[in-house]
C-alpha cells in the first residue's frame, strides 16, 4: 500500500537559503494539497491543485513560496529567503475528486522544517 | 475569532473511560465535519466524518454534530491506551461541482489514555 510520501522528512536550514520539498500522492488521485502545521496548531491551507493546475491558493503563501505540479504527478513546494517564521511541519495531502461528495484527503507523513 | 475553536486540552483520562471531544464554529456554511487523528510526528488520518446534523458510529467512535448550536462532538468508548494522540476536528462547505471543500482545522486536543 503506497500511501503519500514525501521527502526530506526533516530539514534544517539557515535563515536566507531557499528550500524546496518533495510530495508524492496517492497514485491516480487528482487534487493534491500544502498545508503548514505549526507546534500546538491544526494544519493551515497553503494551495491546492487539481492534477497540473494550481487552483487556489491562501494569503498565507507568500511571494516567497512556490508550487508546482508538473504533469500532474509529484508536487514540490519552495521556500526561497527561508525565515525563523517559516520553521513548521509542513503537509501534502491527495484525494480523488468526487463532485458533490466527500472527498478524504490522504495526508503524507510531514516534512519538519527548522529555520535557524 | 477563528472559524472554529478547540480546547487544545491536554486531557489525561484512566484506561476504559468515555473521553468527550468537542469543537465550535463560527461559519454557517459548514456542512461536512470531520474528526482527524494524528499521531506524534505523523500526518492527520481521518478518523470519521459526517454531512450535516445528526449522529454517526464506528465501533468505539460516536461524532454527533448540532448545526443550530455550531457544535461537534466526539465520543471515545472503553477508550485505550493506542487511542492516546491529538484529536482534530476539522469542517468544510459544499461546493458546487468542480469546485474544491477547503478544510479548515481546529487546534487539536491532545488525549493521553492511562493504562
Amino acid at each position: 500500500d503506497t500511501g503519500v510520501s514525501q521527502d526530506p522528512r526533516h530539514k534544517i536550514t539557515k535563515r536566507g537559503q531557499n528550500v524546496t520539498f518533495r510530495c508524492d500522492p496517492i497514485s491516480e488521485h487528482n487534487r493534491l494539497y500544502w498545508y503548514r502545521q505549526t507546534l500546538g496548531q491544526g494544519p493551515e491551507f497553503l494551495t491546492y491543485f487539481q492534477n497540473e493546475a494550481q487552483l487556489e491558493k491562501s494569503r498565507l503563501l507568500s511571494d516567497r513560496f512556490s508550487a508546482e505540479r508538473p504533469k500532474g504527478s509529484f508536487s514540490t513546494l519552495e521556500i526561497q529567503r527561508t525565515e525563523q517564521g517559516d520553521s513548521a511541519m509542513y503537509l501534502c495531502a491527495s484525494s480523488f475528486t468526487k463532485d458533490r461528495e466527500f472527498n478524504e484527503q490522504y495526508f503524507g507523513p510531514g516534512t519538519r522544517l527548522t529555520v535557524t | 475569532q477563528k472559524e472554529v475553536e478547540q480546547d487544545p486540552g491536554p486531557l489525561s483520562v484512566p484506561e476504559g473511560a468515555i473521553v468527550s471531544l468537542n469543537c465550535t464554529y463560527s461559519n454557517s456554511a459548514f456542512q461536512y465535519f470531520m474528526w482527524y487523528r494524528q499521531y506524534s510526528r505523523k500526518g492527520p488520518e481521518l478518523l470519521m466524518y459526517t454531512y450535516s446534523s445528526g449522529n454517526k458510529e464506528d465501533g468505539r467512535f460516536t461524532a454527533q454534530v448540532d448545526k443550530s448550536s455550531k457544535y461537534i462532538s466526539l465520543f471515545i468508548r472503553d477508550s485505550q491506551p493506542s487511542d492516546s494522540a491529538t484529536y482534530l476536528c476539522a469542517m468544510s462547505a459544499f461546493n458546487p461541482p468542480g469546485g474544491y471543500q477547503k478544510v479548515t482545522f481546529g487546534t487539536g486536543t491532545k488525549l493521553q489514555v492511562i493504562p
